[in-house]
């Protein structure tokens, strides 16, 4: 299973609305990630997790709150956000140690905010 | 400046032809991809390269470390390469995996 699945594919939200964006893989990796990307540009890294835990936040505002409960699951916890938040959010996996390691992504969740 | 720069930016060519793509990246780094791009998001991952050259089917990439360089080349194009190729660089850290900078990306269309 080379797989990295993210659920929904798509989401519509208001900005009064709380809701979370899924990730899960079983491939092993102890690396996880979540890009956010514009349309017409390329990713931009939001979260790392290595090991279940927090290493990088490239200064994200706090209506986006990300949780890993376990080493095969990533969630992107949103609240309060706004229509500029709307993006393709990718989720992706890679081994943590052995730096140069093929990164898996997801297909990603286009969201929508109203 | 962007830390990583390809060119084309834009590409149209021929079923058949030889496409190259060029990606430059300005900083020290402990491998180099080159992914792929479909209309509706999805990413896939070509190749990951931290010396060298590799081949996938009809795929070959090469890196330079020397000159901070890589290509991408597609021999005997065809319309379902169609898609926008993403050079993207993993950094240097000493914390382990600590995600990727991309490029801009170039956006190919293959004619029939």
């Amino acid at each position: 299973d080379t797989e990295v699945t993210q659920t929904p594919k798509h989401l519509v939200m208001g900005m009064t609305n709380k809701k979370s964006l899924k990730c899960e893989q079983h491939m092993g990796h102890r690396a996880m990630y979540w890009y956010k990307q514009k349309a017409k540009k390329p990713p931009e890294l939001m979260f790392v997790y290595s090991y279940e835990k927090l290493s990088i936040n490239e200064s994200v505002p706090s209506r986006f709150s990300p949780e890993c409960p376990n080493s095969s699951l990533l969630n992107l916890h949103l609240h309060a956000l706004q229509p500029e938040d709307s993006a393709l959010y990718l989720c992706a996996s890679s081994q943590v140690r052995g730096m140069g390691t093929e990164a898996f992504f997801g297909q990603g969740t286009r969201l929508t905010v109203v | 400046k962007n830390e990583v720069e390809q060119s084309p930016q834009n590409l149209t060519a021929q079923e058949g032809e030889f496409i190259t793509i060029n990606c430059s990246y300005s900083v020290g780094i402990s491998a180099l991809h080159w992914l792929q791009q479909h209309p509706g998001g999805g990413i896939v991952s070509l190749f990951m390269l931290s010396s060298g050259k590799k081949k996938h089917g009809r795929l070959i990439a090469t890196i330079n470390i020397q000159e901070k360089h890589s290509s991408l080349h597609i021999t005997a194009s065809h319309p379902r390469d169609s898609a926008v190729y993403i050079c993207a660089v993993e950094m240097y850290s000493g914390g382990g995996a600590d995600g990727l900078t991309f490029g801009k990306g170039t956006h190919l269309i293959i004619q029939p």
